[in-house]
Protein backbone atom coordinates (compact mmCIF):
# COMPACT_ATOMS: atom_id res chain seq x y z
CA UNK A 1 0.00 0.00 0.00
CA UNK A 2 1.50 3.23 -1.51
CA UNK A 3 1.31 6.08 0.88
CA UNK A 4 2.41 9.98 0.45
CA UNK A 5 2.89 12.09 3.07
CA UNK A 6 3.74 15.88 2.61
CA UNK A 7 5.59 17.85 5.38
CA UNK A 8 7.13 21.28 5.36
CA UNK A 9 6.13 24.79 7.27
CA UNK A 10 2.56 25.86 6.33
CA UNK A 11 3.32 29.74 6.49
CA UNK A 12 6.56 31.42 4.63
CA UNK A 13 6.88 35.06 4.16
CA UNK A 14 7.38 36.40 0.93
CA UNK A 15 10.43 36.50 -0.78
CA UNK A 16 11.00 33.69 0.91
CA UNK A 17 11.68 30.15 -0.23
CA UNK A 18 8.99 27.52 -0.09
CA UNK A 19 10.59 24.24 1.14
CA UNK A 20 8.31 20.84 1.25
CA UNK A 21 9.08 17.24 1.54
CA UNK A 22 7.32 14.30 0.53
CA UNK A 23 7.97 10.82 2.24
CA UNK A 24 6.96 8.07 0.32
CA UNK A 25 5.68 4.31 2.28
CA UNK A 26 4.94 1.33 0.85
CA UNK A 27 7.23 1.54 -2.53
CA UNK A 28 9.55 3.64 -3.77
CA UNK A 29 11.41 3.59 -6.96
CA UNK A 30 13.08 5.53 -9.13
CA UNK A 31 10.93 4.56 -11.76
CA UNK A 32 8.10 6.73 -10.74
CA UNK A 33 7.37 10.40 -11.69
CA UNK A 34 7.42 11.57 -8.28
CA UNK A 35 5.38 14.84 -8.86
CA UNK A 36 4.13 18.15 -7.18
CA UNK A 37 1.09 19.44 -8.25
CA UNK A 38 -0.88 22.46 -5.55
CA UNK A 39 -4.72 24.04 -5.72
CA UNK A 40 -5.03 27.85 -5.02
CA UNK A 41 -8.06 28.19 -2.40
CA UNK A 42 -10.99 27.57 -4.71
CA UNK A 43 -9.12 27.07 -7.63
CA UNK A 44 -8.28 24.22 -9.89
CA UNK A 45 -5.25 21.49 -9.95
CA UNK A 46 -1.35 22.96 -10.97
CA UNK A 47 0.90 20.96 -12.18
CA UNK A 48 4.49 22.27 -10.53
CA UNK A 49 6.69 19.09 -12.00
CA UNK A 50 8.12 16.05 -11.35
CA UNK A 51 11.32 14.23 -11.05
CA UNK A 52 12.18 10.84 -12.91
CA UNK A 53 14.76 7.94 -13.11
CA UNK A 54 18.26 9.13 -12.06
CA UNK A 55 17.11 12.85 -11.32
CA UNK A 56 15.69 13.96 -14.52
CA UNK A 57 13.26 16.37 -13.66
CA UNK A 58 10.54 18.66 -15.83
CA UNK A 59 9.12 21.71 -14.50
CA UNK A 60 5.86 23.88 -15.28
CA UNK A 61 6.85 26.27 -17.72
CA UNK A 62 5.10 29.01 -15.76
CA UNK A 63 6.97 27.82 -12.75
CA UNK A 64 10.59 27.08 -13.69
CA UNK A 65 12.95 29.87 -12.73
CA UNK A 66 11.80 29.27 -9.19
CA UNK A 67 11.35 25.54 -9.06
CA UNK A 68 13.38 22.84 -7.89
CA UNK A 69 12.26 19.49 -7.09
CA UNK A 70 15.02 17.00 -5.75
CA UNK A 71 14.61 13.14 -4.39
CA UNK A 72 16.64 11.42 -1.39
CA UNK A 73 16.29 7.84 -2.25
CA UNK A 74 18.09 6.79 1.23
CA UNK A 75 15.36 8.22 2.66
CA UNK A 76 12.16 7.52 0.35
CA UNK A 77 11.85 11.22 0.25
CA UNK A 78 11.48 14.23 -2.71
CA UNK A 79 11.63 17.51 -2.22
CA UNK A 80 10.18 20.81 -3.74
CA UNK A 81 11.67 24.32 -3.84
CA UNK A 82 9.84 27.60 -4.74
CA UNK A 83 11.68 30.55 -4.43
CA UNK A 84 10.81 34.11 -3.91
CA UNK A 85 7.14 33.53 -2.95
CA UNK A 86 4.33 35.62 -3.13
CA UNK A 87 0.60 35.48 -1.96
CA UNK A 88 -0.32 34.04 -5.42
CA UNK A 89 1.69 30.83 -4.19
CA UNK A 90 -0.84 30.01 -1.47
CA UNK A 91 -2.08 26.67 -2.09
CA UNK A 92 -2.65 23.06 -0.94
CA UNK A 93 0.67 21.40 -2.31
CA UNK A 94 0.01 17.66 -2.86
CA UNK A 95 3.02 15.12 -3.74
CA UNK A 96 1.75 12.60 -6.23
CA UNK A 97 3.16 9.29 -7.89
CA UNK A 98 3.32 9.67 -11.85
CA UNK A 99 3.19 5.95 -13.10
CA UNK A 100 3.35 5.23 -16.95
CA UNK A 101 1.79 1.76 -17.93
CA UNK A 102 1.58 -0.25 -21.45
CA UNK A 103 5.10 1.64 -22.72
CA UNK A 104 2.61 4.63 -23.04
CA UNK A 105 5.30 7.89 -21.87
CA UNK A 106 2.82 9.62 -20.18
CA UNK A 107 2.31 9.12 -16.73
CA UNK A 108 -1.21 9.05 -15.00
CA UNK A 109 -0.91 10.20 -10.84
CA UNK A 110 -2.51 7.44 -9.34
CA UNK A 111 -1.05 7.94 -5.43
CA UNK A 112 -1.62 11.41 -3.82
CA UNK A 113 -0.75 12.59 -0.62
CA UNK A 114 -3.14 13.94 1.47
CA UNK A 115 -2.15 17.82 0.58
CA UNK A 116 -0.54 20.45 2.77
CA UNK A 117 -1.77 24.34 2.58
CA UNK A 118 1.06 26.51 2.80
CA UNK A 119 -0.19 30.44 3.26
CA UNK A 120 2.19 32.86 1.89
CA UNK B 1 1.06 23.89 -22.01
CA UNK B 2 -1.68 22.92 -23.51
CA UNK B 3 -5.06 24.90 -22.50
CA UNK B 4 -7.69 22.35 -21.76
CA UNK B 5 -11.14 23.90 -21.16
CA UNK B 6 -13.65 22.29 -19.35
CA UNK B 7 -17.64 23.77 -18.32
CA UNK B 8 -17.48 24.97 -14.74
CA UNK B 9 -21.05 23.32 -13.26
CA UNK B 10 -23.07 20.53 -14.78
CA UNK B 11 -25.85 19.63 -12.34
CA UNK B 12 -27.94 16.18 -12.62
CA UNK B 13 -30.75 14.50 -11.09
CA UNK B 14 -29.92 10.96 -9.40
CA UNK B 15 -30.02 8.20 -12.13
CA UNK B 16 -29.43 10.07 -14.50
CA UNK B 17 -26.21 10.07 -17.01
CA UNK B 18 -23.81 13.03 -16.27
CA UNK B 19 -21.29 13.85 -19.82
CA UNK B 20 -18.47 16.34 -18.49
CA UNK B 21 -16.34 17.85 -21.55
CA UNK B 22 -12.63 18.69 -22.12
CA UNK B 23 -11.67 20.64 -25.39
CA UNK B 24 -8.07 21.46 -26.35
CA UNK B 25 -6.41 21.61 -29.69
CA UNK B 26 -5.94 18.16 -31.01
CA UNK B 27 -6.56 16.68 -27.85
CA UNK B 28 -7.72 13.53 -29.60
CA UNK B 29 -4.32 12.86 -30.75
CA UNK B 30 -3.26 12.82 -26.99
CA UNK B 31 -3.69 10.30 -23.88
CA UNK B 32 -6.19 12.08 -21.32
CA UNK B 33 -6.98 11.43 -17.67
CA UNK B 34 -9.93 12.36 -15.83
CA UNK B 35 -9.38 13.19 -11.79
CA UNK B 36 -12.42 13.28 -8.88
CA UNK B 37 -11.99 15.42 -5.90
CA UNK B 38 -14.50 15.68 -3.13
CA UNK B 39 -14.41 18.68 -0.93
CA UNK B 40 -11.72 18.55 1.28
CA UNK B 41 -10.15 15.48 -0.10
CA UNK B 42 -6.94 14.39 -2.48
CA UNK B 43 -7.75 14.07 -5.85
CA UNK B 44 -8.67 10.39 -7.37
CA UNK B 45 -7.96 8.69 -10.92
CA UNK B 46 -10.70 7.74 -12.20
CA UNK B 47 -10.43 7.24 -16.17
CA UNK B 48 -6.94 6.96 -17.66
CA UNK B 49 -5.06 6.51 -21.36
CA UNK B 50 -8.60 8.17 -22.50
CA UNK B 51 -10.99 5.40 -21.30
CA UNK B 52 -9.92 2.78 -18.43
CA UNK B 53 -10.48 2.55 -15.63
CA UNK B 54 -8.40 1.58 -12.59
CA UNK B 55 -9.45 -1.26 -10.35
CA UNK B 56 -12.16 0.05 -7.59
CA UNK B 57 -13.71 2.31 -9.83
CA UNK B 58 -17.51 1.56 -10.60
CA UNK B 59 -18.45 0.89 -14.40
CA UNK B 60 -20.74 3.77 -14.13
CA UNK B 61 -17.62 6.01 -15.24
CA UNK B 62 -16.21 5.71 -18.75
CA UNK B 63 -14.13 8.32 -21.13
CA UNK B 64 -13.59 8.79 -24.47
CA UNK B 65 -11.58 10.94 -26.30
CA UNK B 66 -11.43 11.99 -30.22
CA UNK B 67 -11.19 15.29 -32.51
CA UNK B 68 -10.49 18.25 -30.14
CA UNK B 69 -12.87 16.88 -27.27
CA UNK B 70 -12.27 14.25 -24.30
CA UNK B 71 -15.80 13.14 -22.48
CA UNK B 72 -16.09 11.34 -19.01
CA UNK B 73 -19.40 9.98 -18.45
CA UNK B 74 -20.94 8.85 -15.58
CA UNK B 75 -24.19 6.91 -16.08
CA UNK B 76 -26.72 6.13 -13.56
CA UNK B 77 -25.29 9.10 -11.56
CA UNK B 78 -25.65 8.62 -7.67
CA UNK B 79 -25.44 11.03 -4.78
CA UNK B 80 -21.79 9.78 -3.85
CA UNK B 81 -20.34 11.05 -7.38
CA UNK B 82 -21.12 14.65 -6.33
CA UNK B 83 -17.65 16.30 -6.66
CA UNK B 84 -14.97 18.60 -8.61
CA UNK B 85 -13.87 16.70 -11.46
CA UNK B 86 -10.31 17.42 -13.98
CA UNK B 87 -9.14 16.26 -17.18
CA UNK B 88 -5.29 16.18 -17.30
CA UNK B 89 -3.15 15.94 -20.46
CA UNK B 90 0.24 15.93 -21.37
CA UNK B 91 2.02 18.62 -23.85
CA UNK B 92 5.52 16.87 -24.67
CA UNK B 93 7.19 16.74 -21.18
CA UNK B 94 4.25 19.66 -19.47
CA UNK B 95 1.48 18.53 -17.76
CA UNK B 96 -1.73 20.38 -18.12
CA UNK B 97 -4.93 20.36 -15.95
CA UNK B 98 -8.43 21.37 -17.62
CA UNK B 99 -9.84 24.28 -14.84
CA UNK B 100 -12.71 21.62 -13.35
CA UNK B 101 -16.40 20.82 -13.55
CA UNK B 102 -18.15 20.67 -10.32
CA UNK B 103 -21.00 17.92 -10.35
CA UNK B 104 -23.85 18.48 -8.18
CA UNK B 105 -26.47 15.61 -8.08
CA UNK B 106 -29.91 16.87 -7.04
Amino acid sequence: QVQLQESGPGLVKPPETLSLTCTVSGGFSSSYYWSWIRQAPGKGLEWIGYIYYGGTTKYNPSLTSRVTISVDTSKNQFSLKLASVTPADTAVYFCARGITLGGIVAPHFDHWGQGTLVTV
Amino acid sequence: SLDLTQPPSLSVSPGQTATISCSGDQLGRKYVFWYQQKAGQSPVLVIFHDEKRPSGIPERFSGSNSGNTASLTISVTQAIDEADYYCQTWDGSTASFGGGTKLTVL
